[in-house]
């Protein structure tokens, strides 16, 4: 299993909805990432997480939660989200903090 | 801080002529390169890096890179483009910390988009 899969493709939520983001990998990678690109912009790093500890927080709202609760699943909480964050939200994974990074095919997400 | 320049934001070219599409970087430490490619509603590809050794870094699908330190650039090139090579591709530069490895932080350039024409 050499990818990164991502569910749900498409999400659809109001701003008074709590859902997930689900990221998973088998390749035995130990860091894995979630990055958030707006349309016709470059993908921007929010959060690193090594051998499941949160190593970097972009300073992100704290309406993004994320969660690593083990080396193949990474997940992002969502609440009380805004317009704004309307977005594709990518997640990648890497064997270690110093190798390149595989990224899945992403989340749409939509708030109304 | 790190941030990288992709000198053109969009490169037209026809089917089966070379391409070059251009990278700038600014960094007060060391780097990792990489040039990834996304297709539309796709997630990033990685086409190749650049972590140490020979300046010259072949990548998938007949892509390579040239690192330039005394330039700063880290340019892409293809001798003839196909159709399928039709996508936006990225620039990124990862710091490396003290010990000579990286955090793990990616920062993008802002993309160039190549549309290869028949």
């Amino acid at each position: 299993d050499t990818e990164v899969t991502q569910t749900p493709k498409h999400l659809v939520m109001g701003m008074t909805n709590k859902k997930s983001l689900k990221c998973e990998q088998h390749m035995g990678h130990r860091a894995m990432y979630w990055y958030k690109q707006k349309a016709k912009k470059p993908p921007e790093l929010m959060f690193v997480y090594s051998y499941e500890k949160l190593s970097i927080n972009e300073s992100v709202p704290s309406r993004f939660s994320p969660e690593c609760p083990n080396s193949s699943l990474l997940n992002l909480h969502l609440h009380a989200l805004q317009p704004e964050d309307s977005a594709l939200y990518l997640c990648a994974s890497s064997r270690s903090l110093d190798n390149e990074q595989f990224f899945g095919p992403g989340t749409r997400l939509t708030v109304l | 801080a790190q941030s990288v320049t992709q000198l053109d934001s969009q490169v037209p070219v026809f089917e089966e002529a070379p391409v070059e599409l251009r990278c700038n970087y600014s960094s007060s430490v060391s780097v990792y390169l990489f040039w990834y490619v996304q297709y539309p509603n796709q997630g990033l590809q990685l086409l190749l890096k650049y972590l140490s050794g020979s300046t010259l870094v072949k990548g998938i699908n007949g892509f390579e890179a040239e690192f330039n330190k005394s330039q700063t650039s880290f340019h892409l090139r293809k001798p003839s483009v196909h159709i399928s090579d039709t996508a936006e591709y990225f620039c990124a530069v990862s710091p490396l910390n003290a010990g000579g490895t990286s955090y793990g932080k990616l920062t993008f350039g802002q993309g160039t988009i190549l549309t290869v024409h028949p």
